[in-house]
């Protein structure tokens, strides 16, 4: 199956730092890629939708300039999460559709984002 | 965008087939049932995926009456590693490029020694 990789699993930075997370399809080219937010316990959050070459949509709720995504190529899409604070810490997920594939996305295994 | 409702949580043990069933009453024609598992601290892994009857793969079958309302996935002979997260979701696959798949709870399923 299709592979996604994302980096880095685990990321423990200082309140007001910017983290940078990537997310890339290792065998296939995915024009969207999708990033979620995950509380514990909790579901999956879509924040944003990530397209090469287009700017991202993002949720409802979703600061564009505090979460900025860039999918500068079919194979890879980040998010840097801008001026960390406490509250920002979470699971971050990104997810990549690839052509043909209906609604079978595929996963990366996440970034444990801690912010002190 | 169809709404799904599952059971928050369910126990098994080893050895058992595991049936967890899902809502979708208000599923759309172009709509599609996918199910994927979740591990703590993982991303989500899918595991099936239909629109009708039934389908099965090499881990899992989802079977889907007539009005396709519901869906329910069944785990045959469930092992210690199959505690986990289900979710079940339902989406156009014809939606376009920024089509939305709406996560609920899902199920957690603990498999008792």
């Amino acid at each position: 199956g299709a592979v996604v990789s994302q980096h880095p699993s685990r990321v423990i930075c200082k309140s007001g730092t910017s983290v940078k997370i990537e997310c890339r399809s290792l065998d296939f080219q995915a024009t969207t890629m999708f990033w979620y937010r995950q509380f514990p316990k909790q579901s999956l959050m879509l924040m944003a939708t990530s397209n090469e070459g287009s700017k991202a949509t993002y949720e409802q709720g979703v600061e564009k300039d505090k979460f900025l995504i860039n999918h500068a190529s079919l194979t890879l899409s980040t998010l840097t999460v801008t001026s960390a604070h406490p509250e920002d810490s979470s699971f971050y997920i990104c997810s990549a559709l690839p052509e043909g594939a209906g609604e079978k996305l595929f996963f990366g295994s996440g970034t444990q984002l801690s912010v002190l | 965008l169809a709404k799904t409702t599952q059971p928050i949580s369910m126990d098994s043990y080893e050895g058992q087939e595991v049936n967890i069933t899902c809502s979708h009453n208000n599923i759309a024609t172009n709509d599609y049932i996918t199910w994927y598992q979740q591990f703590p601290s993982q991303g989500p892994r899918f595991i099936i995926q239909g629109y009708k009857t039934k389908v099965t793969n090499e881990v899992a079958s989802l079977f889907i009456p007539a009005d396709r309302k519901s869906s329910t996935l069944s785990l045959p002979r469930v092992s210690l590693s199959d505690t986990a997260v289900y979710y079940c979701l339902v989406g156009d696959m014809w939606a376009g490029n920024n089509r939305k798949l709406i996560w609920g709870l899902g199920t957690s399923l603990a498999v008792n020694p």
